[in-house]
């Protein structure tokens, strides 16, 4: 059974930096695209990029270019993503998710996180 | 880019009715065409991909269909559960990705 797990809760203050991580087991963890998702209080889902860990590529969303970096670590089967110069606006319920069952390597997205609940406040 | 458009935003609708969703596209989008399903605290869960395959362990009550730039979500006859949130998702082209709106389904 795939799990991608995340890690817990952040509050930040703006300006920060926060990164937060999915182990994924239950599958190669090279072998699937890793894809982060941001999903505000209320609101609905925005892809914020994507990250092949077999080979590091990364591709970002153009609201997170410039603010975003996706990476991985294939030692451990973990993926993170990092947001800088955070804002109020960044609060939100952060998902990994990654394809695996239906066939593919790149999407759909089968499989996913539990959620990280990123909260920017002074 | 690609803009993905839900509509309606919200159907209110009566266990056992037929639901009937629209994702509509800017322009001709591929048939990586998936839908999600979420409700209040979880996760998103993977109804459909290519437009029409069900996903493991999705009931044959839904359906997708569609080509080009409309396509459509049926859930045939409405469970207590299928109340939630629906988005569209298209790959808008290999690797630049695009959630619609969402719709969502509540009871009448």
């Amino acid at each position: 059974e795939v799990q991608l797990v995340q890690s817990g809760a952040e509050v930040k203050k703006p300006g920060a930096t926060v990164k937060i991580s999915c182990k994924v087991s239950g599958h190669t963890f090279t072998d699937f695209y890793m894809h982060w998702v941001q999903q505000a209080p209320g609101k609905g889902l925005e892809w914020v990029g994507l990250i092949d860990p077999g080979d590091g590529e990364t591709v970002y969303g153009e609201k997170f270019q410039g603010r975003v970096t996706i990476s991985a670590d294939t030692s451990v089967d973990i993926a993170y993503m990092e947001l800088s110069s955070l804002r109020s606006e960044d609060t939100a319920m952060y998902y990994c998710a990654t394809p695996g069952a239906s066939g593919y390597d790149l999407d759909p997205f089968d499989h996913w996180g539990q959620g990280t609940l990123v909260t920017v406040s002074s | 880019e690609i803009v993905l458009r839900q509509f309606p935003a919200t159907l209110s609708l009566s266990p056992g009715e037929r639901a009937t969703l629209s994702c509509r596209a800017s322009q001709s989008v591929s048939s990586h065409l998936a839908w999600y399903q979420q409700k209040p605290g979880q996760a998103p869960r993977l109804l459909i991909y290519d437009v029409s395959n069900r996903a493991t362990g999705i009931p044959a009550r839904f359906s997708g269909s569609g080509s080009g730039t409309d396509f459509t979500l049926t859930i045939s006859s409405l469970e207590p559960e299928d109340f939630a949130i629906y988005y569209c998702q298209q790959r808008t082209n290999r690797l630049i990705f695009a959630f619609g709106p969402g719709t969502k389904v509540d009871i009448k």
